[in-house]
């Protein structure tokens, strides 16, 4: 089956740049994109297709495509997007989400 | 504002059934694709299964293949997910999600309810 990997965890200091991966088979050939979700709270996209963001998004995230891998970068990192970020991708017929990456800011 | 809201979980025991609701307002749900994705405690999202909008297409995942049923009545802007023979492992909170549909051959997840939250335990 298809898989997704992604780093269990990244850290980044307020203000700095925080970038995670998601690597996967021929992921170059498919669309990634990419959820936030807060503790306690419900998943939200904030890029699809690799590098689309949804209105309401704030401009500091951004997707990215190089072979096979997918990158989310949060620029100018606030505290408020401290998170579990998850990437994903449809392959035969079915919806694959990576293992997720916690990011820290401290 | 589009909103989904889940219900139907519960504590249920290994072999029992559970059928799960979800009521979509705020867009024109016959248009849509939906799905189920679900979250185990303190564990990653699993995607569940998809239903087009005019349930011609459904697809599940292989874990639930052959136990969970998904369904929808477009005329009560509802989504449902009927689970059979439910195991420890299937332990979760349920999430509805829209399909954006902007792209053929792909899923995006672009609203999320809530979540109900189930639990299979003797």
């Amino acid at each position: 089956s298809y898989e997704l990997t992604q780093p269990p965890s990244v850290s980044v200091s307020p203000g700095q740049t925080a970038s995670i991966t998601c690597s996967g088979d021929k992921l170059g050939d498919k669309y990634a994109c990419w959820y936030q979700q807060k503790p306690g709270q419900s998943p939200e996209l904030v890029i699809y297709q690799h590098i689309k963001r949804p209105s309401g998004i704030p401009e500091r995230f951004s997707g990215s495509k190089s072979g096979d891998t997918a990158t989310l970068t949060i620029s100018g990192t606030q505290a408020m997007d401290e998170a579990d970020y998850y990437c994903q991708a449809w392959d035969s017929n079915t919806a694959v989400f990576g293992g997720g990456t916690k990011l820290t800011v401290l | 504002e589009v909103q989904l809201v889940e219900s139907g979980g519960g504590l249920v025991q290994p072999g029992g059934s559970l059928r799960l609701s979800c009521a979509a307002s705020g867009f024109t749900f016959s248009t849509y694709g939906m799905n189920w994705v679900r979250q185990a405690p303190g564990k990653g999202l699993e995607w569940v299964s998809y239903i087009s909008s005019s349930s011609r297409t459904i697809f599940y995942a292989d874990s639930v293949k052959g136990r969970f049923t998904i369904s929808r009545d477009n005329a009560k802007n509802s989504l449902y997910l009927q689970m059979n023979s439910l195991r420890d492992e299937d332990t979760a909170a349920y999430y509805c999600a829209r399909d954006l549909g902007a792209v053929a051959g792909t899923v995006i997840l672009d609203y999320w309810g809530q979540s109900t939250l189930v639990t299979v335990s003797s």
